[in-house]
């Protein structure tokens, strides 16, 4: 979910391990969610998508679930590395509207 | 191709001076928009073109105007910028906006203080 405030949600794990980052969306209208990664500096990078009418959908070292019964979003992150240290996004979208960003969460992976 | 271009990297400016960044996609995209981004929040959407010479208002328009001549170009202006203008601005861009999960891709920013 998001938290109130200034402060990112945070989430540290070893290098290694599995990651998992949520998101909670708003719209049950939205037909598709996409995870971005932003790195230090730089603007959001696309990672993954998944269309609304799926639950799961895979890509290489990361899963995106979909919970639309309490409009929950996954992002798993296998082997987790150094590299993966970044704030990562949910977004929704679809039809005729704009997608919509959450605030994030900050990932850091300690070698 | 060189996908989103923004200009400047960086920039100061005093309280009620004007300015433009510079946004431009060399992909063809039909859909481009402008987001800040600041501390501990998200991506606020400013404003939108969904083609050239269509323009629309996001969730956070005011003190922002943009213009859409070319299919290239979406450059975003700050008319008298306020302290509350700093933030760090990203362009985007997308093939349409549309029912199919086409992504948007993002420049690297503009770094904007406002003294």
């Amino acid at each position: 979910g998001e938290s109130v405030g200034l402060h990112l949600p945070t989430l540290s794990v070893q290098e290694g391990d599995n990651s998992i980052i949520n998101c909670a969306y708003s719209n049950s209208a939205s037909d598709y969610f996409i995870w971005y990664k932003q790195e230090s500096g730089k603007g959001p990078q696309f990672i993954i998508d998944i269309r609304s009418n799926m639950d799961k959908r895979q890509g290489q070292r990361v899963t995106v679930l979909l919970n639309k019964t309490v409009k929950h979003l996954s992002l798993q992150i296998a082997a987790t590395q150094p590299g993966d240290s970044a704030v990562y996004f949910c977004a929704e979208g679809g039809g005729s509207y704009i997608p919509t960003f959450g605030r994030g969460t900050s990932l850091i992976v300690h070698p | 191709n060189a996908g989103v271009t923004q200009t400047p990297k960086f920039q100061v400016l005093k309280t009620g001076q004007s300015m433009t960044l510079q946004c431009a996609q060399d992909m063809n995209h039909e859909y481009m928009s402008w987001y800040r981004q600041d501390p501990g929040m998200g991506l606020r959407l400013i404003h939108y073109s969904v083609g050239a010479g269509i323009t629309d208002q996001g969730e956070v328009p005011n003190g922002y105007n943009v213009s859409r001549s070319t299919t290239e170009d979406f450059p975003l202006r700050l008319l008298s910028a306020a302290p509350s203008q700093t933030s760090v601005y990203f362009c985007a861009s997308s093939p349409r906006l549309a029912t199919s999960t086409d992504t948007q891709y993002f420049g690297p920013g503009t770094r904007l203080t406002v003294l």
